[in-house]
């Protein structure tokens, strides 16, 4: 059983740019979720993809988007990134009806200059 | 508005001794929760849960108390060993509506356990 892997680790980007990011989900979990980890802070949940459908976003503008496919991967998508925008985007991946357990990747850490 | 508190950004404790952790949330519609630990350079890990009906859940070393009334949960590691030392984040949802990963977080408690 494979688990949750995001690429890439590593990313710095210039300010207005736009990046992409992407997660593959543990398998056989049809739920995918994204929060971003400033430094120092908890995780903030972004937004979550239930059967290639948004089912919830948190309080981020806009510009943060994204994307589950059928098998269950899924990208997050930032535009016209801000300096701010610099932070851990974790993915989690979870089976809706197997309880709040959600397992997370070891993140893509982001660097917008 | 942080909804879930971990008031206390370090902890230090012996190798053997007990680690508490504590955390507080202000929304009632919190039914379940959980606590996860991250080593650096690592996504979060989950380490135990707790539902809202629930007032302990123990695995082994692990034993997380939740008082409703206050809500207040804490998390109990005993005995500590130098391979706890990490960072602790208490996290909340709501399980009941089926969309159970979306979690708030605290901001996480550093433990270092010292021989």
């Amino acid at each position: 059983e494979t688990g949750v892997t995001q690429s890439p680790t590593h990313l710095i980007k210039t300010r207005g740019q736009q990046v992409t990011l992407r997660c593959s989900s543990q398998s056989g979990h049809n739920t995918v979720s994204w929060y971003q980890q400033a430094l120092g802070q908890g995780p903030q949940f972004i937004f979550q993809y239930y059967r290639e459908e948004e089912n919830g976003r948190g309080n981020f503008p806009p510009r943060f988007s994204g994307l589950q496919f059928p098998n269950y991967s899924s990208e997050l998508n930032v535009n016209a990134l801000e300096l701010d925008d610099s932070a851990l985007y974790l993915c989690a991946s979870s089976l809706v009806a197997g309880g709040a357990e959600a397992f997370f990747g070891q993140g893509t850490r982001l660097t917008v200059v | 508005d942080q909804q879930v508190k971990q008031n206390s950004p370090s902890l230090s404790v012996q190798e053997g001794r007990i680690s508490i952790l504590n955390c507080d949330y202000t929304n009632s519609m919190f039914d379940y929760f959980l606590w996860y630990k991250k080593y650096p350079a690592e996504g979060p890990t989950f380490l135990i849960s707790i539902s809202s009906i629930k007032d302990k859940n123990e695995d082994g070393r692990f034993t997380v108390f939740l008082n409703k009334s206050a809500k207040h949960l804490s998390l109990h590691i005993v005995p500590s060993q130098p391979g706890d030392s990490a960072v602790y984040f208490c996290a909340a949802g709501n399980d009941g509506t089926g969309t159970a990963s979306k979690l708030t977080f605290g901001t996480g408690t550093r433990l270092q356990v010292t021989l």
